[in-house]
Order: C-alpha cells, then sequence, then structure tokens
C-alpha cells in the first residue's frame, strides 16, 4: 500500500525557518517524482516545487524560489521541503504528491504557522 | 502570470449531469497541458480523479471523465451522487511549474 506521511509542520514566527519530510512507503521511492503543494487555511491548492526521482531536474513556484529548497534521500524513502524567510502568508497545510501515471497519490498533510 | 480559471460553484441535482472546465490565460488547453482532476472534502486531502485529459486511477468512480472540450478541460460527473459533494480542482502543466485551478465548489441539492 502507497503511503504518504508528512512532518515537521508547527508555529515559527515570520523569517524563521522549518523543515518538513515526507516519509513514502510501500513502493519504489527512487523511481517516482515528487512534488509539494500547499494550501492556505480558506483557500485552494498552489503547486510549491518539484524534483525528479534522481533529483537531477528541480521547479519552483515563484512565489518560493529562493526561499525554499526541496531535496530527497531515496536511500531513506524521504522527501524534504527546507522552508527559510517565512512570511505570514506562507501558512498553509502543506502536502506531498507522487507522480506515478500522472499524479496520483496524496499525504495527508502537515500544518505550517507563520505568526508572531 | 498563467491563470488557470475554474467555475466558483455549481450546483446538480442527485442523478443529473454536470461538466466543470478549466480554461487556461494562455490560449486553448490541449492534452499537452496534461490536465489533472482531484476532488477535495472538508477536512480531507485531495485525491486524483483524472490524470492526462482522460486517464482514470483505479479508485475513479465511472461517473467521473476527462475531456477536452472547446478549448477547456473538462470534468464531467454523470448519475450525480450526493456523496460527490466537494470542491474540485484541475491543474495545467506549462512544462516545469503547474498551476492549479481556483476551484469548484460542487453542491448536490
Amino acid at each position: 500500500e502507497v503511503q504518504l506521511v508528512e512532518s515537521g509542520g508547527g508555529l515559527v514566527q515570520p523569517g524563521g525557518s522549518l523543515r518538513l519530510s515526507c516519509a513514502a512507503s510501500g513502493f519504489t521511492f527512487s523511481s517516482h517524482e515528487m512534488k509539494w503543494v500547499r494550501q492556505a487555511p480558506g483557500k485552494g491548492l498552489e503547486w510549491v516545487s518539484y524534483i525528479s526521482g534522481s533529483s537531477s531536474t528541480i521547479y519552483y513556484a515563484d512565489s518560493v524560489k529562493g526561499r525554499f529548497t526541496i531535496s530527497r534521500d531515496n536511500a531513506k524513502n524521504s522527501l524534504y521541503l527546507q522552508m527559510s524567510s517565512l512570511r505570514v502568508e506562507d501558512t498553509a497545510v502543506y502536502y506531498c504528491a507522487r507522480a506515478g501515471s500522472g499524479w496520483d497519490y496524496w499525504g495527508q498533510g502537515t500544518l505550517v504557522t507563520v505568526s508572531s | 502570470q498563467t491563470v488557470v480559471t475554474q467555475e466558483p460553484s455549481l450546483t446538480v441535482s442527485p442523478g443529473g449531469t454536470v461538466t466543470l472546465t478549466c480554461a487556461s490565460s494562455t490560449g486553448a488547453v490541449t492534452s499537452g497541458y496534461y490536465p489533472n482532476w482531484f476532488q477535495q472534502k472538508p477536512g480531507q486531502a485531495p485525491r486524483t480523479l483524472i490524470y492526462s485529459t482522460s486517464n482514470k486511477h483505479s479508485w475513479t468512480p465511472a461517473r467521473f471523465s476527462g475531456s477536452l472540450l472547446g478549448g477547456k478541460a473538462a470534468l464531467t460527473l454523470s448519475g450525480v451522487l450526493p456523496e460527490d459533494e466537494a470542491e474540485y480542482y484541475c491543474l495545467l502543466y506549462y512544462g516545469g511549474p503547474w498551476v492549479f485551478g481556483g476551484g469548484t465548489k460542487l453542491t448536490v441539492l
């Protein structure tokens, strides 16, 4: 069974940093592209970042470019999102999602709250 | 700034048929945008229904179908059930960035 479990969310002050993790199981992690998507409270979905299976290709949304870094450790079946210079508008539930046949599986999300 | 536009809200009767659409500010949506459709119910993570325009996952109910219609991506629900009441999002691929539509709130009434 494919499972994606996010962790690392919490309350952080503006300007602070946080590292999100996504633990994957039930499939060959290194063979799949992965993405981060966020959803601000009461708002729609926003694509944040993409990483290929080998980490050779990475993309970021303009809203997070230069502040967020996506990475993965295929030996640990884990995806990461290092977030720095956090802003109030980064407050959201952050989901990791797998690309198999198109987008397929999603995690349950982890809440990041940026507030003083 | 690329914008993907969906109907903000639609209402359908149980057993009826409804079509949700997804338009791109850059022009006609084609298969090269690899449209995906997602369903999200309150308090839940999104669930992927359709990928690459019209392909279904193993968990996608048969009453959901995807297509291209009049320069837009479309999601059609036939024989709507009360449990289909949810927010629906489309997603288009722009060669590196992906852009979600704003979502359609589907009410079954």
